[in-house]
Parts: C-alpha cells; sequence; structure tokens
C-alpha cells in the first residue's frame, strides 16, 4: 500500500523557517508528481506546491510564492518543502500528496503540524 | 486564486440523497473537466473520491457520482450512511500546474 508520511513539523516564531520532508514508499515515487496541501486549524484544504517527476515542473499558489520553496530527491524518495519567512497565519496541518494526471490526488499522508507563534 | 464556493454545511436523512455543489468560474470549473472531489472525516487525511469530473476509483461506492455544468460542479451521496458524515472539498484545475479547492462542505447524517 502506498504511504506518505511527513515530518519537520513543530513550533516556530514568525519569520523563522522550517524544512517538512514527506517519505514516500511502496510506490516508485520517482514516476509521480507531488503536491503539499495544507489545512488550518478548523479551516478548509489549501494548495500549496506542485513538483513534477524530475523536480523541473514547480508551480505554487500565492500565499507562499516566493517564501517557500519545494524540491524532491527521487534517490532517497523524498519531497521537501522549505518554508521561510513563516507568519502566524501559515499555523497549519500540512499534507503531502502523490499526484495523478489528470490534477488530482490519490494517496495523502496523514499530515505534520506546524504552529506558528512567539 | 480565488476558492471554490461550496455551501458550508448539508444534510440528509439515512437512506436519502444530497447533492453537494461546488461553484467556480470560466477559468476553473468551467474552463477544464478536471474536477476532483475529496472526502475527509474527522481527524483523518482526505480520500479521493472523484476524479475528472465523473470517475471514481475502484473501492468508492456507486452511491457517489458527480457531475458538471458550466462554472459549476455537484457532488450526489445517494442512499445516505452514516458514515457518509464527513467533510467534503472539490478541487479544480485551473492552469498551468496549479489547483484550487473548495471551502468544505460538512455533511451531517441526522
Amino acid at each position: 500500500e502506498v504511504q506518505l508520511v511527513e515530518s519537520g513539523g513543530g513550533l516556530v516564531q514568525p519569520g523563522g523557517s522550517l524544512r517538512l520532508s514527506c517519505t514516500a514508499s511502496e510506490f516508485t515515487f520517482s514516476h509521480y508528481g507531488m503536491n503539499w496541501v495544507r489545512q488550518a486549524p478548523g479551516k478548509g484544504l489549501e494548495w500549496l506546491s506542485y513538483i513534477e517527476t524530475s523536480g523541473g515542473g514547480i508551480d505554487y499558489g500565492d500565499s507562499v510564492k516566493g517564501r517557500f520553496t519545494v524540491s524532491r530527491d527521487n534517490a532517497k524518495n523524498l519531497l521537501y518543502l522549505q518554508m521561510n519567512s513563516l507568519r502566524a497565519e501559515d499555523t497549519a496541518l500540512y499534507y503531502c500528496a502523490r499526484d495523478r494526471w489528470p490534477y488530482y490526488s490519490d494517496y495523502w499522508g496523514q499530515g505534520i503540524l506546524v504552529t506558528v507563534s512567539s | 486564486q480565488s476558492v471554490l464556493t461550496q455551501p458550508p454545511s448539508a444534510s440528509g436523512s439515512p437512506g436519502q440523497s444530497v447533492t453537494i455543489s461546488c461553484t467556480g468560474t470560466s477559468s476553473d470549473v468551467g474552463a477544464y473537466n478536471y474536477v476532483s472531489w475529496y472526502q475527509q472525516h474527522a481527524g483523518k487525511a482526505p480520500k479521493l473520491l472523484i476524479y475528472e469530473v465523473t470517475k471514481r476509483p475502484s473501492g468508492v461506492p456507486d452511491r457517489f457520482s458527480a457531475s458538471k455544468s458550466g462554472n459549476t460542479a455537484s457532488l450526489t451521496v445517494s442512499g445516505l450512511l452514516s458514515e457518509d458524515e464527513a467533510d467534503y472539498y472539490c478541487s479544480s484545475y485551473v492552469g498551468g500546474n496549479k489547483r484550487v479547492f473548495g471551502g468544505g462542505t460538512k455533511l451531517t447524517v441526522l
């Protein structure tokens, strides 16, 4: 069964940085694009970023563009989200999700909590 | 990107049918047949229900169906079961490699 496990979350001060990881297993990671999606407490889902199989095609949602950077290491089956200049409104549960064409996610991790607070 | 518009809540009794709408614009829902739907039970990760407007992945009961007309997509849950009580989100492709989600609908089974 496909598994996606997020890690690297925690408490960070406003203006700080954090790097999330997503470890993929039980599928050929390098064959799939990947997404990051977040969910603020009690709120809905927000799409954040997409990275294609080779890492060449990348896109971001407007709320994180210029502050967050997505990357991947296909040799290690790892997806990353580098988050800089963090704000209180970035507090959320962050999910990685496997992308399928056309433009949907078929497997999701359980999420990792990021709290931005002083 | 704008969030797709969903009703905050919907409800129905066991055995009934409920339809949840998802309204976008001619730049997202209306422009592409790339609408997907997700179910999220409390405290759980989202689960794919529908992709490409009407297609169900294997394992999703045929009680779940979906359609699209113009800028509005719809998800219908027929023969409501207590286990269908969850949050439901639509999503649409919006160009490039971008997607957008709806605000979510909380479905209550009375």
